[in-house]
């Protein structure tokens, strides 16, 4: 597609619960970034992909957080048992070059 | 670890003057990128400008220019003639040039607003 696609755009989920957040990134880009931006926060690195493999995953905050790029494209970054902390937006980027980046919208994820 | 610092959370500009915007960073390395980034409601994060640090001159696009002092740590952002669609958050992003991991780190940024 012509930019980063992310979906849901917005997700309302209750404590406890299981979510996936997916990022369809730009064709051919084989450099895929997750980060996690809070409330008049700037983003926060959580895990980065070259093609399939996660080449860096130090910034997930603890295991209840997984991604995964199968097939070297699309993106899941899934949260298991939800809490309240988890709420934010969620941003996807990719790249070509690891130089040039191109932003998604994001998922803004609330867990009541 | 590198650190990227924006002071002011808050800048208020009349439409057509300018603003700068200030931005601060701490690294060890003495090779790397910078970048501004905006952020509208649309929540996308948008390229303003990009510099690289081993260029000595400021890099400009269109309207934003950068002052990039090096030995201060120092990378500010000038709007010239600043339009009311320049009202967003920007962020100051860094960017190392060693190692495997090309993540971008970013300041906590700033909330421009543009007065009619």
């Amino acid at each position: 597609g012509a930019g980063v696609s992310q979906t849901p755009s917005n997700k309302v989920t209750e404590k406890g619960k299981y979510v996936e957040l997916r990022c369809d990134p730009i064709s051919g880009h084989t450099a895929l970034y997750w980060y996690r931006q809070s409330l008049g926060q700037g983003p926060e690195f959580l895990i980065y992909f070259q093609g399939t493999g996660a080449a860096d995953d130090s910034g997930l905050p603890n295991d209840r957080f997984f991604a995964v790029r199968p097939e070297g494209s699309v993106s899941t970054l899934k949260i298991q048992r939800t809490e309240r902390g988890d709420s934010a937006v969620y941003l996807c980027a990719s790249s070509s070059d690891g130089y040039g980046y191109t932003f998604g919208s994001g998922t803004r994820l609330t867990v009541v | 670890a590198q650190t990227v610092t924006q002071s002011q959370p808050e800048m208020s500009v009349q439409e057509a003057e300018t603003v700068t915007l200030s931005c601060t960073y701490d690294t060890s390395e003495s090779d790397y990128y910078l970048f501004w980034y905006k952020q509208p409601p649309s929540r996308q994060m948008i390229l303003v400008i990009r510099q690289e640090a081993y260029k000595q001159q400021n890099a400009t696009e269109n309207r934003f220019s950068v002052n990039f002092q090096k030995a201060a740590k120092s990378f500010s952002l000038k709007i010239s003639d600043s339009q009311l669609g320049d009202a967003a958050m920007y962020f100051c992003a860094y960017r190392s040039v060693t190692g495997a991991n090309s993540k971008l780190t970013f300041g906590k940024g700033i909330t421009l607003s543009v007065r009619p």
